[in-house]
């Protein structure tokens, strides 16, 4: 079975650029799960999708945002981009919202 | 607000047994010790995960305190490819009427070596 696929691996931006990463999950899984991982903070929770529907939302500004599609494929997207978002995304699928979570290898983005 | 205190580092020899701590001391009831590991240059990857009583599986045990406040990730005998940073979370179940499902809270990890 093919594991959580994430796209594109490493992508460089500018600041005041925006961004979409997309998240594809392990088949039959419909939790997706997003994480903002930096040297300093560690993995930061950033969202959950469940059915297309966002179940939870960690702290993070407005600029943040995503979606899930019917094949439970995700994409996140982060506007106006900042220096500080410089950061490995990471997204993570599960069966349901309180099953374990496979995570994919993430997104490496430097924003310049 | 609920978070885990971990070690920042440790170090174990290869074939020998590690005891990686986690205290968790604003744990509630009704959240799970979940362990997940990052090996060098990949995504988190499940470890195992308890409520009350101690779990074993494949990869390692989890001896959770009587009290809840801690918990210990057991690895029986380390091998190199153990070497990973190690993360021990909350997972907060929902509160009734916040209309949120559950939410990890992930700490700092530690990082732990094998020395051959």
């Amino acid at each position: 079975k093919a594991g959580v696929t994430q796209t594109p691996r490493y992508l460089i931006k500018t600041r005041g650029q925006q961004v979409t990463l997309s998240c594809s999950p392990i088949s039959g899984h419909r939790s997706v799960s997003w994480y903002q991982q930096t040297p300093g903070q560690g993995l930061q929770f950033l969202f959950e999708y469940f059915s297309e529907t966002q179940r939870n939302k960690g702290n993070f500004p407005g600029r943040f945002s995503g979606r899930q599609f019917s094949n439970s494929r995700s994409e996140m997207n982060v506007s106006t981009l900042e220096l500080g978002d410089s950061a490995l995304y990471l997204c993570a699928s599960s069966l349901g919202p309180y099953n374990e979570q496979f995570f994919g290898p993430g997104t490496r983005l430097t924003v310049l | 607000d609920a978070k885990t205190t971990q070690p920042n580092s440790m170090e174990s020899n290869e074939e020998e047994p590690v005891h990686l701590p986690c205290n968790h001391s604003t744990i509630s009831g009704t959240d799970y010790i979940h362990w997940y590991r990052q090996l060098p240059s990949q995504g988190p990857e499940y470890v195992i995960h308890g409520l009350t009583s101690n779990v074993n599986n494949r990869m390692a045990s989890l001896a959770i305190a009587e009290d809840r406040k801690s918990s210990t990730l057991i690895l029986h005998r380390a091998t190199l490819r153990d070497a990973a940073v190690y993360y021990c979370i909350f997972l907060i179940g929902p509160k009734e009427g916040s209309g949120n499902n559950r939410k990890l809270i992930w700490g700092l990890g530690t990082s732990l070596a094998v020395n051959p």
